[in-house]
């Protein structure tokens, strides 16, 4: 009964460098999403899935890029990471759009 | 967009205090979130309400769909109650999931 799993839970990268947040659910939710979270600011779309095979861009999409191949698993990619992308990451899924459950989130620092 | 405004965004209180926080929004929803998030934690989905009132223990939460505005209250507060509150509305029109405020930073003193 593990829910929302985030690895890693804490990351130092230096700029330009890649790396992969992952995120794993196992609920069999249909919709996964991750979102960023900075100082003093709500939450914010990165990417979401309505299920295997489909994404889509959320409301800060860029620099990021998502891949869903099993409806377990919603890995987030970070291409040439910059300093604006110092933030808190959070995943979420949930089966029906409304009852959320949230991964335990993944505090990144490009420096 | 959906506009979210929580209040306040602060608020040190002392054990035992009646906690209210506000939560206003500027597009019709077909559901609204509270969510917790304790200091450096994850984030826990408290109620989710469409209509009326939700009670959980201690929390009420309240939600007025005309008046596009939701409350949380915290009865007899307890410093494990501090954490920070978001409000976080659902449009219901698409999958791209939910709106969220910037929290209320709720501290309550012993």
């Amino acid at each position: 009964n593990a829910g929302v799993t985030q690895t890693p839970k804490f990351r130092i990268l230096k700029i330009g460098q890649s790396m992969t947040l992952q995120c794993a659910q196992d609920m069999n939710h249909n919709y996964m999403y991750w979102y960023r979270q900075d100082p003093g600011m709500g939450l914010k779309l990165i990417y979401y899935s309505v299920g295997a095979g489909i994404t889509d861009k959320g409301e800060v999409p860029n620099g990021y890029n998502v891949s869903r191949s099993t409806t377990e698993d919603f890995p987030l990619r970070l291409e040439l990471a910059a300093p604006s992308q110092t933030s808190v990451y959070f995943c979420a899924s949930t089966r029906d759009a409304y009852g959320y459950t949230f991964g335990s989130g993944t505090r990144l620092t490009v420096v | 967009k959906n506009e979210v405004e929580q209040s306040p965004q602060n608020l040190t209180a002392q054990e035992g205090e009646f906690i209210t926080i506000n939560c206003s929004y500027s597009v019709g929803i077909s559901a609204l979130h509270w969510l917790q998030q304790h200091p450096g934690g994850g984030i826990v989905s408290l109620f989710m309400l469409s209509s009326g009132k939700k009670k959980h223990g201690r929390l009420i939460a309240t939600i007025n769909i005309q008046e596009k505005h939701s409350s949380l209250h915290i009865t007899a507060s307890h410093p494990r109650d501090s954490a920070v509150y978001i409000c976080a509305p659902h449009s219901g029109g698409g999958a791209d999931g939910l709106t969220f405020g910037k929290g209320t930073h709720l501290i309550i003193q012993p």
